[in-house]
C-alpha cells in the first residue's frame, strides 16, 4: 500500500531563516507530486506540482521554491521566511495529474516570528 | 467573487439528519475534487468527479456541468462526520479550491 509522510511536523522559525520541508511517498512509483498551504483563516492553495524528477511548475510567485530530487521526494526550500509564510502546508500524490484522487500526508504547520 | 464558492460557510446538524453542500465554480474544469479535512488538519479525498454522481457509504457527490454546480450530501450524519469538507476545481493544470464548509453534527 501507498504513503505519504511529511516532516517535521511543526516547525517553529525566525524571519529570515531558511526553510525545508520534506515529503516521501512509499509504494508506488512515478507519482505526481503536489505542494499545498493553508493560511490562517483562508483556503487551501496549490503552490508546486511536479510530473518527474528535476520537473517543477509553480503557480503562484513567491519566496518558496520546490525541488524533486528523486522520483518519490519532493521538498519545500526558502533561503529568507517571511511572517506570511507562517501556515499548514500540505504534500499530496496522485497517479494522474489533476483528475484523480489525490492522497494527503499529514502535514507540516509552520509558524514564522 | 471567487472562482470557487461554496455554501453555506458554516452547518450545524442533528445526529440522523441528511446534510447538503453546495459548491459552485465559474471556471472550465476537467475534474471536480470533495476533500474532507478533520480537526487536526489532514486531508482526505473523497471524491473525484467529472460528471454524474458518486455514493460511497453515506456519501454521495452529484455534479452538474451545464449548471457549474457540485453538491455533497451526506445521509444518516453521525458526529463523527464533523469536519470541514472543501471542494476543489482542476483544469489545466491548476487548482482552485473552495473556503470550505464546517460541519458540526451534534449528538
Amino acid at each position: 500500500s501507498q504513503t505519504i509522510h511529511q516532516w517535521p511536523a511543526t516547525l517553529v522559525q525566525p524571519v529570515g531563516s531558511p526553510l525545508s520541508l520534506e515529503c516521501t511517498v512509499e509504494g508506488t512509483s512515478n507519482p505526481n507530486l503536489y505542494w499545498y498551504r493553508q493560511a490562517a483563516g483562508r483556503g487551501l492553495q496549490l503552490l508546486f506540482y511536479s510530473v518527474g524528477i528535476g520537473q517543477i511548475s509553480s503557480e503562484v510567485p513567491q519566496n518558496l521554491s520546490a525541488s524533486r530530487p528523486q522520483d518519490r521526494q519532493f521538498i519545500l526550500s526558502s533561503k529568507k521566511l517571511l511572517l506570511s509564510d507562517s501556515g499548514f502546508y500540505l504534500c499530496a500524490w496522485s497517479r494522474i495529474l489533476g483528475t484523480d484522487t489525490q492522497y494527503f500526508g499529514p502535514g507540516t504547520r509552520l509558524t514564522v516570528l | 467573487k471567487n472562482e470557487v464558492e461554496q455554501s453555506p460557510q458554516n452547518l450545524t446538524a442533528q445526529e440522523g439528519e441528511f446534510i447538503t453542500i453546495n459548491c459552485s465554480y465559474s471556471v472550465g474544469i476537467s475534474a471536480l475534487h470533495w476533500l474532507q479535512q478533520h480537526p487536526g488538519g489532514g486531508i482526505v479525498s473523497l471524491f473525484m468527479l467529472s460528471s454524474g454522481k458518486k455514493k460511497h457509504g453515506r456519501l454521495i457527490a452529484t455534479i452538474n456541468i451545464q449548471e457549474k454546480h457540485s453538491s455533497l450530501h451526506i445521509t444518516a450524519s453521525h458526529p463523527r462526520d464533523s469536519a470541514v469538507y472543501i471542494c476543489a476545481a482542476y483544469n489545466n493544470n491548476d487548482m482552485r479550491f473552495g473556503a470550505g464548509t464546517r460541519l458540526t453534527v451534534k449528538p
